[in-house]
């Protein structure tokens, strides 16, 4: 199993351009998320899963979009970048179903806004 | 909402000694608290998590401890190794039946283990 991958590993924008980071998991996890890590912020939730066709927001939605039309496939949307959002972002997975809490990471893209 | 207080922010330890990492939270609900290892530059890994109804987990050199009535958990690493060094968060959520509750993550805890 490749686990869960994220892809780019690096990107650069500039200041209102769009792109979508994308996340796969091959362990048929039910439950994915999406997190930013700042210095000293720790790690913040930015929208989840629960099952394909479901997604909600976690504490910081504002600028980025998701989708989940399969299970495997997690995509985050920034729709128009701003420096704020210069960050690395990691995609995770888990089986709640499986009684599995346990949330495993991808590798994580880290994007820079100028 | 949940709220996750970490303490301290660095912690810097001589081989071979102990690290205590101590957490609170604020939603008496929570039930699963896991902690989380990132060495520079990589993905968070689990190393060890304590559910509500267990006081304490141990696993080789680490263990958690978990006080419900004070809500603080606490990671405690023993004969610690410069492997050891990397940045540690914790987390709380709830979890119920097979559903996965949203993790609220600490800021981190940077152990530096000197040789």
């Amino acid at each position: 199993n490749a686990g869960v991958t994220q892809t780019p590993k690096f990107q650069v924008l500039k200041t209102g351009q769009s792109m979508t980071l994308q996340c796969a998991q091959d362990m048929n996890h039910e439950y994915m998320s999406w997190y930013r890590q700042d210095p000293g912020m720790g790690l913040r939730l930015i929208h989840y899963s629960v099952g394909a066709g479901i997604t909600d927001q976690g504490e910081v939605p504002n600028g980025y979009n998701v989708s989940r039309s399969t299970t495997e496939d997690f995509p985050l949307r920034l729709l128009s970048a701003a420096p704020s959002q210069t960050s690395v972002y990691f995609c995770a997975s888990s089986s709640p179903k499986r009684r599995s809490y346990e949330q495993y990471f991808g590798p994580g893209t880290r994007l820079t806004v100028t | 909402g949940e709220n996750v207080e970490q303490h301290p922010s660095t912690l810097s330890v001589q081989e071979g000694d102990s690290a205590v990492i101590k957490c609170t939270y604020s939603d008496s609900a929570s039930n699963y608290f896991p902690w989380y290892k990132q060495e520079l530059g990589k993905r968070p890994q689990l190393i060890i998590d304590i559910r509500s109804n267990v006081g304490e987990k141990k696993d080789q050199r680490i263990a958690v401890t978990l006080n419900k009535t004070a809500k603080h958990f606490s990671l405690h690493i023993t004969e610690t190794q410069p492997e050891d060094s990397a940045v540690y968060f914790c987390a709380a959520t709830l979890n119920y039946g097979g559903s996965q509750g949203n993790l609220i993550f600490g800021k981190g805890t940077k152990l530096s283990v000197k040789p």
